[in-house]
C-alpha cells in the first residue's frame, strides 16, 4: 500500500517551454501532497504544499508564478514549470499524505533537464 | 525555521561494520520518520517512530526517537553493500510540514 507514482521519470525539453509532471496516489486518497525540489548529494527543499481543492502553499523563495501547482483531486497533483530556463534543470520529487496520518509516501521523481 | 541537522555528513565504511547516524534538533516533533533514497529514486520510508524514548528495530536497523522527541539516531549492524543510500530524518508537527534533515550519505563497501 501507500504507493505514489510520478509521471514522467525523466524530461528533457528547451529553454522557454512548460513542463508539466504528474503526481498520484495510486492506493489511497491523498487530502494534501508536497513538491520537494532536490540538488545533487543534497537534501529535500520544499516548494509547496498543496491540499486538495484549494490553491497551494509555496515556501519563501518560490515563484508562485513559475511553478503552478494543481491539486484538482485526492490522488492527483501537478506540477508545471513555466517558461523552463537551464538553473530549473533539477530533481523534483512529490509526496502524498492521507488525511488523518502525519507520514509523508514519495513518488519516485522527475529528472528535468533543461537545455 | 526548524533545523533537523545529521552527523555525519558522509560516512564510508568496510562490509561488516557498524554504523550511527544522529537527527538532532531544538525542535520537538510529534513524530519522526527515517527514509532511505537511492541515487534517481525518491525517499523510501524506512519508519516512523512517535514517542518519546521509542525503539524500534527493522532486521539490522535499530531506531531510537529520543525521550524529549526533538533527536533520533539510526544503528546499523553488520552494514552491507545493499545499506549504500542517503539517509533521510524528517520531523512532523501534527499535520504540518515536514521538516528533513540534511542527509547522511553511507557507503558500504564489499
Amino acid at each position: 500500500g501507500a504507493v505514489v507514482s510520478q509521471h514522467p521519470s525523466r524530461v528533457i525539453c528547451k529553454s522557454g517551454t512548460s513542463v508539466k509532471i504528474e503526481c498520484r496516489s495510486l492506493d489511497f486518497q491523498a487530502t494534501t501532497m508536497f513538491w520537494y525540489r532536490q540538488f545533487p548529494k543534497q537534501s529535500l527543499m520544499l516548494m509547496a504544499t498543496s491540499n486538495e481543492g484549494s490553491k497551494a502553499t509555496y515556501e519563501q523563495g518560490v515563484e508562485k508564478d513559475k511553478f503552478l501547482i494543481n491539486h484538482a483531486s485526492l490522488t492527483l497533483s501537478t506540477l508545471t514549470v513555466t517558461s523552463a530556463h537551464p538553473e530549473d534543470s533539477s530533481f523534483y520529487i512529490c509526496s502524498a499524505r492521507a488525511g488523518g496520518g502525519e507520514t509523508q509516501y514519495f513518488g519516485p521523481g522527475t529528472r528535468l533537464l533543461v537545455l | 525555521t526548524q533545523l533537523l541537522e545529521q552527523s555525519p555528513q558522509f560516512l564510508s565504511i568496510q562490509e561488516g561494520e557498524n554504523l550511527t547516524v544522529y537527527c538532532n534538533s531544538s525542535s520537538v516533533f510529534s513524530s519522526l520518520q527515517w527514509y532511505r533514497q537511492e541515487p534517481g529514486e525518491g525517499p523510501v520510508l524506512l519508519v516512523t517512530v512517535v514517542t518519546g524514548g521509542e525503539v524500534k528495530k527493522l532486521k539490522r536497523l535499530t531506531f531510537q526517537f529520543g525521550d524529549a522527541r526533538k533527536d533520533s539516531s539510526l544503528h546499523i549492524t553488520a552494514a552491507q553493500p545493499g545499506d549504500t543510500g542517503l539517509y533521510l530524518c524528517a520531523g512532523g508537527q501534527g499535520y504540518q510540514k515536514v521538516t528533513f534533515g540534511t542527509g547522511t550519505k553511507l557507503q558500504v563497501i564489499p
